[in-house]
């Protein structure tokens, strides 16, 4: 077991370009969480999805789509990407109220 | 207003020093997890400690559950203790909410 594996762990992307971020949770976790980071600060929450369906959302931008798989994977979907973009995306898995554990990130530069 | 404070907001220590992070939250908490966050960015999970004292090496979480607070002692700091603490908790929906950080400068 590898943990919470996110894909890419890098990626640049132009400004009014997509992009698709991947999170593999822990085998057998359906609890699937997403967070930004900008420069180090706090963490925000941009979505929950528990046994594939969505249960909660935050900052996620109306540009940005996110669905859980049968596996319990899930992707961001983002679209017309703007400058302010550019952040941390930090993917967890759990089980239900059990701790999180948290993938090393995907840092998407918007240039 | 924000839902998991915690403070200090940064704290410089020389090696050797404790370390005393703190954390507040507005609302009921059924989890709540302390994380380690490397200058690099990655995350660290420390305590899941959602009531009572937990020990793992020279770190202590205490959390006082009806007072809606947390604490986070670091002894005998090290150069490589550096990095962002978090505090999260989560109510029943299992969304977590971060606090804001702590970010711990220890020097040699």
């Amino acid at each position: 077991d590898s943990g919470v594996v996110q894909s890419p762990r890098h990626i640049i992307k132009e400004k009014g370009g997509r992009s698709v971020l991947t999170c593999i949770p822990i085998s057998g976790h359906s609890n699937v969480v997403w967070y930004q980071q900008t420069l180090g600060k706090e963490l925000k929450f941009l979505i929950q999805h528990y046994e594939k369906v969505e249960r909660d959302k935050g900052f996620l931008p109306s540009r940005f789509s996110v669905q859980q798989f049968d596996d319990y994977h899930s992707e961001m979907n983002m679209s017309a990407l703007e400058l302010e973009d550019s952040a941390m995306y930090f993917c967890a898995s759990s089980l239900v109220n059990s701790d999180y554990t948290f993938g090393s990130g995907t840092r998407l530069l918007v240039i | 207003g924000q839902q998991v404070q915690q403070s200090p907001a940064s704290l410089v220590l020389q090696e050797g020093e404790n370390a005393e992070l703190q954390c507040n939250f507005s609302s009921t908490a059924t989890r709540l997890q302390w994380f380690y966050q490397h200058p690099g960015g990655r995350l660290v999970s420390l305590f899941y400690n959602p009531s009572g004292t937990k020990h793992t090496g020279r770190l202590t979480s205490t959390t006082v559950t009806n007072e809606r607070r947390s604490s986070l002692h670091i002894s005998s700091s090290q150069t490589t203790d550096s990095g962002t603490y978090f505090c999260a908790k989560s109510s029943n929906t299992n969304k977590v909410v971060f606090g804001t950080g702590t970010r711990l400068q220890v020097l040699p």
